[in-house]
């Protein structure tokens, strides 16, 4: 079955440490992004990737980082740096070209204790 | 200052009859549309979307409806059931490779037994 798999479900962190969000889809997909929703928000874009070994920030990218070594997977580091880390993040994919609609895995939700 | 905007937060509607979720853009450069539903602790899935070139898309009993010259989008679903309440998105993107998604806020929809 193809699709993008998230995980953990649920993750904790204590303050001050740096956390490490997993992504990975296997519908041969060229563009991954990654989103951040906070309760009564909308999806905000924090990091995308086109292709291997290219990543642009999104709107609020601060506090995190990316890497894509792989098509298939995109990992978000969350960093200390983030002040508001506790939110429910979710990934996506899409073919990047004309028409495209993203595929969202079942996202991560993330606790700062 | 937000790009997709989505006003109303809620919305109920009874089952059996027509919701209507609306949506509204300031960037007359987006070219294609996607409406997604949430539910809670949940991946958004994809329902349904429409490019520029078309005023209407149809799938089964969702219908998107485009009006450029006002930049305003609808999603109609009908007849509502149980199942419809969730949260949904409206989501725009430029229609050219390498481009991301720009996510409305939501909006929430109840359908009353």
């Amino acid at each position: 079955d193809g699709g993008i798999t998230q995980s953990p479900k649920y993750l904790f962190r204590k303050e001050g440490q740096n956390v490490t969000l997993s992504c990975e889809q296997n519908l041969n997909h060229d563009a991954m992004y990654w989103y951040r929703q906070d309760p009564g928000q909308g999806l905000r874009l924090i990091y995308y990737s086109q292709i291997v070994n290219d990543f642009q920030k999104g709107d609020i990218a601060e506090g995190y980082s990316v890497s894509r070594e792989k098509k298939e997977s995109f990992p978000l580091t969350v960093t200390s740096a983030q002040k508001n880390p506790t939110a429910f993040y979710l990934c996506a994919s899409s073919i990047g070209g004309f028409g495209a609609e993203a595929f969202f895995g079942q996202g991560t939700r993330l606790t700062v204790v | 200052d937000q790009q997709v905007k989505q006003n109303s937060p809620s919305l109920s509607v009874q089952e059996g009859r027509i919701s209507i979720l609306n949506c509204d853009y300031t960037n007359s450069m987006f070219d294609y549309f996607l409406w997604y539903k949430k539910y809670p602790a949940e991946g958004p899935t994809f329902l349904i979307s429409i490019s520029s070139i078309k005023d209407k898309n149809e799938d089964g009993r969702f219908t998107v409806f485009l009006n450029k010259s006002a930049k305003h989008l609808s999603l109609h679903i009908v007849p509502s059931q149980p199942g419809d309440s969730a949260v949904y998105f409206c989501a725009a993107r430029f229609d050219n490779y390498g481009q991301n998604f720009v996510f409305g806020p939501g909006t929430r929809l109840s359908v009353l037994p």
